[in-house]
């Protein structure tokens, strides 16, 4: 139940092209949703997050979609470039979870946007 | 630049060896994160300490063991290597303990032959 689930594993799409990466959760106590971006040899970096009392949240090119009885959350990301390529994990974290309330990642997509 | 350090950037060693990894967290953050991420297992929370005190715990081995510092870095200390071992150690900061909008660091990337 703690698990979050994310898919495609990796991703390949033109310049211009509006990848979407998918994350699926179980725990309902979950209340806090980041999506992190990491590049080769870097660290990952928070990249846009939303609580699940929005459905939307937009960050320039990033979009979080939440669907929240489907238990799900997606990334998109508008007119993609090549410097978009990356790694992004999806993660999810219970607020009130106390010492419990550690973010769980998602496995990671390997996103590379041709020219 | 997240604002996070972390030494050594790299490091090799031999199994059974014992070796340790720093951190410092960005300026205002009380909180510190440690991450082993590897290419199977994905990025796996270790362990968390807020203002020197453990916090939460997660898969972390009984052969690893952490501490925060008054100064507020932290240390993860990594004994009886084993070939498994070898992965990416990321170390994250927050400027509270709720674990929102953690900041990492660069990395210390073990190999242990």
């Amino acid at each position: 139940q703690q698990q979050v689930k994310q898919s495609p594993q990796s991703l390949i799409v033109q310049k211009g092209g509006i990848p979407i990466i998918n994350c699926a959760y179980e725990n309902t106590a979950f209340d806090y949703f980041p999506w992190y971006q990491q590049f080769p040899g870097k660290g990952p970096a928070l990249l846009i997050a939303i609580r699940p009392d929005v459905s939307e949240k937009k960050e320039g090119r990033f979009t979080i979609s939440f669907n929240k009885s489907a238990k799900q959350f997606s990334l998109h990301i508008m007119d993609s470039q090549p410097g978009d390529s990356a790694t992004y994990f999806c993660a999810a974290s219970n607020r009130r979870g106390g010492s419990q309330g550690n973010l769980i990642f998602g496995k990671g997509t390997k996103l590379s946007v041709k020219p | 630049d997240s604002g996070v350090t972390q030494t050594p950037k790299h490091l090799i060693t031999a199994t059974g060896q014992r070796v340790t990894l720093r951190c410092s967290p960005r300026s205002g953050d009380l909180s510190v994160y440690w991450y082993q991420q590897s290419l199977d297992q994905g990025l796996q929370f270790l362990i968390q300490y807020y203002n020197g005190e453990e916090r939460a715990k997660g898969n972390i081995l009984e052969r690893f063991s952490a501490q925060q510092f008054p100064d507020l870095h932290s240390e993860l200390n990594l004994s009886s290597l084993e070939l498994g071992d070898s992965a990416l150690y990321f170390c994250a900061s927050s400027v509270d303990g709720f674990q929102e909008t953690q900041y990492f660091g660069p990395g210390t990337r073990l190999l242990v032959l």
